[in-house]
């Protein structure tokens, strides 16, 4: 089982369209949890940490489910501009490290 | 607006070739971290820095050598690489958590990246 999973995709969604992606990970020890974003030939950006109470950011809302193993994101309205690839990343202790393992990211496609 | 610079953007090398890349980061973190990102993959680690000190080596070849002259600054220098090697690399920054006895927070900043093409 891969330490951090997530669906490919693409997702093609219409423009105002709410679209959800989930992540599920192996390690239970995990600690913090992120979605990045990346558009193509772009850096990785942070769009949200996501933390256990939930959080919500405009349009955007991040859930945890520790029991579960799972993380989402959540996309309501979807803009054009959101079309990017979205990268689920956990962290845990390694040693006297911490360690991010990098899902292999959702695809999203918005169209007009 | 990245607050993490990388140079050079492009940089295309011949198997014989010596390059460096450079990072430079003023928002004060004392972890740096470099990546390898291939076309539809998750960047890869490959090391990090913790107050100026190696802390995480995965295995990387030693044709790629790292080095982190002060808190601002990472480098990567290359030589005798592969045409496999063409990749995006990124240079991250975050902040350090050493009074916990853990050398990295996890929250990472990226520059925009070098997009190296090995010939």
């Amino acid at each position: 089982r891969k330490e951090v999973e997530q669906d490919p995709g693409p997702f093609n969604v219409p423009e105002g369209a709410t679209v959800a992606f989930n992540c599920t990970y192996s390690n239970s020890a995990s600690q913090s949890f992120f979605w990045y974003r990346q558009d193509c030939r772009k850096e990785p950006k942070l769009l949200m940490s996501v933390y256990s109470s939930g959080n919500e950011d405009g349009r955007f809302t991040a859930q945890l489910n520790r029991a579960s193993q799972y993380i989402s994101l959540l996309i309501r309205d979807s803009k054009l501009s959101d079309s990017a690839t979205y990268l689920c990343v956990v962290s845990f202790n390694a040693g006297n490290n911490r360690k991010l393992i990098w899902g292999l990211g959702t695809s999203l496609a918005v169209n007009p | 607006d990245t607050e993490v610079t990388q140079t050079p953007k492009h940089l295309v090398m011949g198997m014989t070739n010596k390059k460096s890349l450079k990072c430079e980061q003023h928002m004060g973190h004392r972890a740096m971290y470099w990546y390898k990102q291939k076309a539809k993959k998750p960047p890869e680690l490959m090391f990090v820095y913790s107050y100026e000190k190696l802390s995480i080596n995965e295995s990387v070849p030693s044709r790629f050598s790292p080095e982190c002259p002060n808190s601002s600054l990472l480098n990567l220098h290359l030589h005798a690489l592969q045409p496999e090697d063409s990749a995006l690399y990124l240079c991250a920054s975050s902040q350090a958590d050493r009074a916990k006895g853990l050398g990295l927070n996890t929250e990472a900043f990226f520059g925009q990246g070098t997009r190296l093409t090995v010939v």
